[in-house]
């Protein structure tokens, strides 16, 4: 079945270093993959997406992802956090269902914690 | 370009009562979502709609959640009665269309349910 794990449930970093968030998913055809962002109280912003093509993907706000197909993964980075980064990050796949539709299937997702 | 908007924000009511959210996705997008997500979870489906058509609601408890999409645009989400257990954030989310592969999910800023 298609699933997507963040091994990560709280991650804290200080401010200035370096951030790898970790994504697997299990799915037998090529995926979709998306990271996104969200702030308390807010919804969901998509910080990045890879469709195909070059596997290292530029998103917003400094962050990339680098997709490993050997490995499953789609691991998303920032070389220097910032306080505002402190936020919950969701990793998804979107895959092709039986009804012909196509949908996400989230991560349960990354708590970021930023240290001054 | 306005975003998807959801009302209300918080709700708060006593078990077995009923409660109905409101979605209002981006202008001209076809496709819109409802997700559910638990403290401590990714979001998860409840239903898809294209246009004003169930296209996939293989996760809805429909014996308590309705949802409807009268003329492809606005959307309401219901829950009668209410468990304990659906005390989540109610997310709505639109896209252009979901058979092309740039479908990108446009999220609202969700309705926090809180059912004592």
């Amino acid at each position: 079945a298609q699933s997507v794990t963040q091994p990560d449930i709280h991650i804290t970093v200080s401010e200035g270093a370096s951030l790898e968030l970790r994504c697997n998913y299990s799915y037998g055809a090529t995926p979709y993959l998306f990271w996104y962002v969200q702030s308390p109280g807010q919804g969901l912003q998509l910080l990045l997406k890879y469709f195909s093509g070059d596997t290292l993907v530029q998103g917003i706000k400094g962050f990339e992802a680098e997709f490993k197909r050997s490995q499953s993964s789609f691991n998303l980075r920032k070389p220097s956090v910032h306080w505002s980064d402190a936020a919950e990050y969701f990793c998804a796949v979107g895959v092709f269902w039986a009804s012909g539709t196509y949908k996400y299937i989230f991560g349960t997702g990354t708590r970021l914690k930023v240290l001054a | 370009e306005a975003g998807v908007a959801q009302s209300p924000r918080y709700k708060i009511i006593e078990k077995r009562q009923s409660v109905a959210f409101w979605c209002n996705p981006i202008s001209g997008h076809a496709t819109l979502y409802w997700y559910q997500q638990i403290l401590g979870q990714g979001p998860k489906l409840l239903i898809q709609f294209q246009n004003n058509g169930v296209v996939d609601d293989s996760q809805l408890p429909k014996d308590r959640f309705s949802a409807e999409r009268l003329k492809g645009v606005d959307s309401t989400l219901k829950i009668q009665p209410a468990k304990l257990e659906d005390s989540a954030v109610y997310l709505c989310a639109s896209s252009l269309t979901s058979g092309s592969s740039y479908n990108e999910q446009f999220f609202g800023p969700g309705t926090r349910l809180t059912v004592l």
